[in-house]
C-alpha cells in the first residue's frame, strides 16, 4: 500500500494567492523528504530537500522565498507556493527515503496538481 | 555530479512482445540506479534498483535490468508486455547523498 500520501491532490487557486500542500509519511517516521515539480511530458526535477528540524535544502534556481518548506514533524513536511502565478502550475510530488539500511531508495507520493489561474 | 539519458523518448510494442528500455548513466562515482514507472496523473512506483552485487536484478511485473559498468548502462526489459505496462518509465541516478537525478522519461505504448 501507499507510503506517502499528498493532500490536495489537485488544486486550483487564483495568481497571487498562496498554496500549501502536504506530504505525509503514513509508515515510517523520516526525517528526510523530497520534493519534485514535473511539467506536462518531461521529467522530474528536484526542488528542494526537507530536513525535519532544520531548513531545507534548495536546488540551485529553485527561489526558496517563493517555495517554502516546513518539515515540523517526522511524519509531515509542507510545500506552500507562495504568490502564486500560472508559470507555478505544474504537477507537484513528495517522497520520503526508505530509511536505515534502506535511505538510498525513494517512495514518492501521489503528486499535487496544481493549476493558478 | 550525475546525469541520466534514456535514449528512447516513446517506445511503440504489441502485447506480448518483448521491450527494452535503454538508460545510460555518467558519474564519476559509484552510484545507486532505479527504474520508476509512472502511470497517467500518478506518483512515481519503484520497479527496481541496483545498489551492488549482482547485476541483473528483478523488480515487480515481470520487469529486470542489467547493470553494465563498463558502458555505464542500466537498461530494463521485459519479455512479454500487457496492455497494463502502458506508461511513463523513468530511470534515475544517485550517488552517496540520496539525490535522485531523473532521465528525460520514455512512454511506453502497448497495442493490441
Amino acid at each position: 500500500g501507499a507510503v506517502v500520501s499528498q493532500h490536495p491532490s489537485w488544486v486550483i487557486c487564483k495568481s497571487g494567492t498562496s498554496v500549501k500542500i502536504e506530504c505525509r509519511s503514513l509508515d515510517f517516521q523520516a526525517t528526510t523528504m523530497f520534493w519534485y515539480r514535473q511539467f506536462p511530458k518531461q521529467s522530474l526535477m528536484l526542488m528542494a530537500t526537507s530536513n525535519e528540524g532544520s531548513k531545507a535544502t534548495y536546488e540551485q534556481g529553485v527561489e526558496k522565498d517563493k517555495f517554502l518548506i516546513n518539515h515540523a514533524s517526522l511524519t509531515l513536511s509542507t510545500l506552500t507556493v507562495t504568490s502564486a502565478h500560472p508559470e507555478d502550475s505544474s504537477f507537484y510530488i513528495c517522497s520520503r527515503d526508505g530509511g536505515g539500511f534502506n535511505q538510498e531508495t525513494q517512495y514518492f507520493g501521489p503528486g499535487t496538481r496544481l493549476l493558478v489561474l | 555530479a550525475q546525469s541520466v539519458t534514456q535514449l528512447d523518448s516513446q517506445v511503440p510494442v504489441f502485447e506480448e512482445a518483448p521491450v527494452e528500455l535503454r538508460c545510460n548513466y555518467s558519474s564519476s562515482v559509484s552510484v545507486y540506479l532505479f527504474w520508476y514507472v509512472q502511470y497517467p496523473n500518478q506518483g512515481l512506483q519503484l520497479l527496481l534498483k541496483y545498489l551492488s552485487g549482482s547485476t541483473l536484478v528483478k523488480g515487480i511485473n515481470g520487469f529486470e535490468a542489467e547493470f553494465n559498468k563498463s558502458q555505464t548502462s542500466f537498461h530494463l526489459r521485459k519479455p512479454s508486455v500487457h496492455i497494463s505496462d502502458t506508461a511513463e518509465y523513468f530511470c534515475a541516478v544517485s550517488e552517496s547523498d540520496y539525490k535522485l537525478s531523473f532521465g528525460a522519461g520514455t512512454t511506453v505504448t502497448v497495442r493490441a
